[in-house]
């Protein structure tokens, strides 16, 4: 079956670093992508890892391993607008199967 | 580009009745996909299509929904008879193609509530 799994919520400080992680199982994988979430608003790309390895975009870093089936999104110098959910989603079959999110909380 | 365009944004609905939900992918972009999000089950795919034809519609939910893509610039979600079960949050998303690095812009959504 296709299973993601991240969790649901976590707490950070404005200007410390947090890491979200994403664990996965999927029938296929192509590529696993982070997307950003505002509350009430729509998703947007953030990265996009095929390759084993950390993929440093800014603030943002992103991280992979296949063998592990295991990622994790790095967000550095945290400020209030990183609240947001951040979800994980791994493309099988020219799909993305989506996890259910992490809603990430920061606090001054 | 003015990106994902969807109506409406806001739609509340009496059970049983229609509802017609509308998209304009980005001009240009191959794929659309039709997703549904709620607190409960998240965001799931309900249909994506290709070049204007349906791929994989295993994520509509019954026969109460379906999906059409007349052309390029417009596609249609309809739900008929809605149920109050279906009071979501609906997202339109395009992309150049699928695989690979190309990543899915989705639209503004729209806050379906039936009653």
């Amino acid at each position: 079956g296709q299973n993601i799994d991240q969790p649901t919520e976590m707490t950070a400080t404005e200007g410390a670093i947090v890491q979200i992680n994403c664990t996965y199982q999927t029938s296929g994988f192509n590529g696993l992508f982070w997307y950003q979430q505002h509350a009430g608003e729509a998703p947007t790309f953030l990265s996009y890892n095929v390759l084993d390895g950390l993929e440093e975009k800014g603030r943002f870093s992103s991280f992979l391993s296949r063998s592990k089936g295991y990622s994790y999104l790095l967000l550095k110098e945290l400020q209030m607008k990183d609240s947001a959910s951040y979800l994980c989603a791994v493309e099988s079959n020219y799909q993305l199967i989506w996890g259910a999110g992490t809603k990430l909380i920061i606090k001054p | 580009d003015a990106g994902v365009i969807q109506s409406p944004r806001h739609e509340v609905t009496e059970m049983g009745q229609e509802v017609t939900l509308r998209c304009k992918p980005i001009s240009g972009h191959d794929y659309l996909f039709w997703y549904r999000q709620t607190m409960m089950r998240g965001l799931e795919l309900l249909i994506y299509f290709n070049n204007n034809v349906p791929i994989d519609d295993s994520g509509m939910p019954e026969d109460r929904f379906s999906a059409k893509m007349p052309n390029a610039s417009f596609s249609t979600l309809k739900i008929q008879p809605s149920e109050p079960r279906d009071s979501a949050v609906y997202f339109c998303a395009s992309s150049l193609a699928a695989g690979g690095i190309y990543e899915q812009y989705f639209g503004p959504g729209t806050r379906l509530t039936v009653t």
